[in-house]
């Protein structure tokens, strides 16, 4: 059971140059979830997606889009990266609704460079 | 917006001592989940409070839930070395999580 499965694990991009980060879930979970993690700024929510066929925006949407594919699938894409999006994405998933709570479940992070 | 804001956000403590670890949100919580993350790891849940009030325990660590439902705390008693890591509340009132700003522990041996 791997769980949640992210890729690529380390990135060095560009300024100005467009990458997927992808990630898939294998528990049967309906919520799924990206966070960015910066030094001293925790995580802080981009998007997240309530169930398949929906998507909503976080704290710091910005610069990002997302795509549900399907129920396991949550891609999250910079289209045009900048050096303000160096940090590390965690792309995350829960049963339902984090407020129902219902606990969210991590996967091991994707280490992103812009230059 | 929803702010969740945790202090300190960085202590020393020698092994054995006790570290707590405060939580408060700008907004009343309807659940409120506490995570560990180790070094270069990935965080991962610990517990979940639900009740005004509620006092849970895990071996040495305890979490508190506010009356109120706005803060919420972390104590470790006696600390070991394996504690060390950074320890987050999150808050949700709605079907996201608000994470804290998260205090890093750092244990001497």
């Amino acid at each position: 059971n791997a769980g949640v499965t992210q890729t690529p694990k380390f990135q060095v991009l560009k300024t100005g140059q467009s990458m997927t980060l992808q990630c898939a879930q294998d528990m049967n979970h309906n919520s799924m979830y990206w966070y960015r993690q910066d030094p001293g700024m925790g995580l802080r929510l981009i998007y997240y997606s309530a169930s398949e066929g929906t998507t909503d925006k976080g704290e710091v949407p910005n610069g990002y889009n997302v795509s549900r594919l399907n129920k396991r699938e949550f891609s999250l894409r910079l289209e045009s990266a900048a050096p303000s999006q160096t940090s590390v994405y965690f792309c995350a998933s829960s049963r339902v609704g984090a407020s129902s709570g219902n606990t969210i479940y991590f996967g091991e992070g994707s280490w992103l460079t812009v230059v | 917006g929803q702010q969740v804001m945790q202090i300190p956000q960085y202590q020393h403590v020698q092994e054995g001592e006790d570290f707590t670890t405060y939580c408060n949100s700008s907004t009343t919580l309807s659940n409120i989940q506490w995570y560990k993350q180790r070094p270069g790891g990935h965080p991962v849940f610990l517990i979940q409070l639900v009740k005004s009030g509620e006092v849970k325990k895990q071996k040495r660590l305890t979490f508190q839930f506010g009356e109120a439902k706005k803060n919420s705390s972390l104590h470790i008693t006696a600390t070991q070395t394996t504690d060390v890591g950074t320890y987050f509340c999150a808050g949700g009132n709605t079907d996201k999580l608000i994470f804290g700003t998260g205090t890093r522990l750092q244990v001497f041996p």
